[in-house]
């Protein structure tokens, strides 16, 4: 079973400044997909990326971009000008391209973005 | 365009006894997924319907039950609460495609006495 890891439990950023969020994950699959997700207040878990394994170029939302070292089994985020609607908790999952479309996801990076 | 939602938004229940959740996927999607949000553990899978089907089950016991209607909506069951089922309850959809995205509702909030 793949397994993912985030372990940088809380995070403190100004506004207008950057902060990374790092994940890792353990797979033996070569193809694969993966995602960022938040959780603000309101509980409800809401997508802000996605990388697919078999694409070489990091993924770009707006102001949210990923580096991904497949080699190293990284996914980081990096968040671009945080704005107070930031604050959320941030997952980050795993999804096999094989069958059970079952989301792995890391345990939660709390990022509070202050004024 | 409607995206998941669940009802009720919380729920208490006491110990022993039988909790019902409901979710209801974005217009389109034929695939609802049901996962446990308890404190310190993480997102845990549960359940994964599509067509009305039963696809796969996350490691929980089969207490925890559900059901998805010709409709797509879906139910979630759990028998003979225990006080660690306490948790929030989390509903996605997804086109049923492999690999889509998964849309996630706010969730219900369980709590077990």
């Amino acid at each position: 079973a793949q397994t993912v890891t985030q372990s940088q439990p809380e995070m403190s950023v100004q506004e207008a400044e950057t902060v990374t969020l790092s994940c890792t994950y353990d797979t033996s699959e070569n193809n694969y997909y993966l995602f960022w997700y938040k959780q603000p207040p309101s509980r409800q878990m809401i997508l802000v990326i996605r990388q697919e394994a078999y694409k070489q170029q990091n993924a770009t939302e707006n102001r949210f971009s990923v580096n991904f070292q497949k080699a190293a089994k990284s996914f980081s985020l990096k968040i671009s000008d945080s704005q107070l609607g930031d604050t959320a908790m941030y997952f980050c999952a795993f999804m096999s391209l094989y069958g059970n479309n079952r989301l792995a996801f890391g345990k939660g990076n709390q990022v509070v973005v202050i004024p | 365009e409607a995206g998941v939602t669940q009802s009720p938004t919380h729920l208490i229940k006491t110990r022993g006894q039988q909790a019902t959740l409901r979710c209801s996927p974005i217009s389109g999607h034929t695939s609802v997924y049901w996962y446990q949000q308890a404190l310190g553990l993480g997102l845990q899978f549960l359940l994964w319907y599509d067509e009305g089907e039963e696809r796969n089950r996350g490691n929980f016991p089969p207490r925890f039950s559900g059901r998805q209607f010709p409709n797509y909506s879906s139910e979630l069951n759990v028998n003979a609460l225990e006080l660690e089922d306490s948790a929030l309850y989390l509903c996605a959809s997804s086109l049923g495609r492999a690999r889509s995205p998964l849309h996630f509702g706010n969730g219900t909030r369980l709590t077990v006495t």
